[in-house]
C-alpha cells in the first residue's frame, strides 16, 4: 500500500543532542513538505521540496535544515535540539491526482 | 481508519454566486476539523476550524462552516465568491484529545475552486 512512513514515533532526548527525523514516501511525489503541529492543531510549515536537491524554508521559522537527495525521502535534521523544540512533527507529500499524503508523525521531547 | 470526502472536485462559479463544499468524515469519535485554502503557487493556509461549541464557525475572508455531527458533515459556505477566491480547498480531520503520534491528520483530496469574472 503506497504511503508516507514516519520514524520515529515518539523521541525523548536531551538538550544539546543532534537528531535526524525520517520521513520516506513510496507514491514517487515530486512535492514534500515537513509541518509543525500540536497534537490536534493546526498546521504550520516549516520546510518544503518540490523535487530533488530542491528544498525551502516555510511559514515558521524553524532551526531545523532538510536533505532531498532520493524523490522517496526528506529527512529533518536539528543539529542541537532544546527544550523549544518539542513538538509534533509532521511529514506529507503531495501529487495532483492523490493529494495530500500525511504520515504518522514524529512527538519529540527535548528535556 | 479515518477518511475524508470532498465530493466536489472541480466547481466552477461566476462572481457574487454563493458556495458551498461538501465535506464529510468517517470516524465514530471526537474530531478537530480544518479547512484549508491554497492559493495558486502558494502553500496551505488555514481558513477555519472547529474544536468544539458552536457547531457554526467563521473563518476569514467571509467563509463559514457548519459541523453537523449526526451527518459527519463540515461543510465550507460563502454567500458571495469573489475571483480571488479561485483556489483549492482542503478538508481535513484528526482525532481531538488524542496525544502523541496516535492522532492521524487526514486530509480530502480537495475541491478546485474557480471563480469567473
Amino acid at each position: 500500500e503506497a504511503d508516507i512512513y514516519q520514524t520515529p514515533r515518539y523521541l525523548v532526548i536531551g538538550t544539546g543532542k543532534k537528531i535526524t527525523l525520517e520521513c520516506s514516501q513510496t507514491m514517487g511525489h515530486d512535492k514534500m513538505y515537513w509541518y509543525q503541529q500540536d497534537p490536534g492543531m493546526e498546521l504550520h510549515l516549516i520546510h518544503y521540496s518540490y523535487g530533488v536537491n530542491s528544498t525551502e524554508k516555510g511559514d515558521l521559522s524553524s532551526e531545523s535544515t532538510v536533505s532531498r537527495i532520493r524523490t522517496e525521502h526528506f529527512p529533518l535534521t536539528l543539529e542541537s535540539a532544546r527544550p523549544s523544540h518539542t513538538s509534533q512533527y509532521l511529514c506529507a507529500s503531495r501529487s495532483r491526482v492523490d493529494g495530500y499524503t500525511f504520515g504518522s508523525g514524529t512527538r519529540l521531547t527535548v528535556v | 481508519a479515518q477518511s475524508v470526502s470532498q465530493h466536489n472536485h472541480h466547481v466552477i462559479l461566476s462572481e457574487a454566486a454563493s458556495l458551498e463544499l461538501g465535506c464529510n468524515y468517517s470516524y465514530g469519535g471526537t474530531v478537530n476539523l480544518f479547512w484549508y485554502v491554497q492559493y495558486p503557487g502558494q502553500h496551505l493556509q488555514l481558513l477555519l476550524k472547529y474544536f468544539s461549541g458552536d457547531p457554526l464557525v467563521k473563518g476569514i475572508k467571509g467563509f463559514e462552516a457548519e459541523f453537523i455531527k449526526s451527518k459527519f458533515s463540515f461543510n465550507l459556505r460563502k454567500p458571495s465568491v469573489q475571483w480571488s477566491d479561485t483556489a483549492e480547498y482542503f478538508c481535513a480531520v484528526v482525532q481531538s484529545g488524542v496525544t502523541g503520534g496516535g492522532n492521524k491528520l487526514t486530509f480530502g483530496t480537495g475541491t478546485q475552486l474557480k471563480v469567473e469574472l
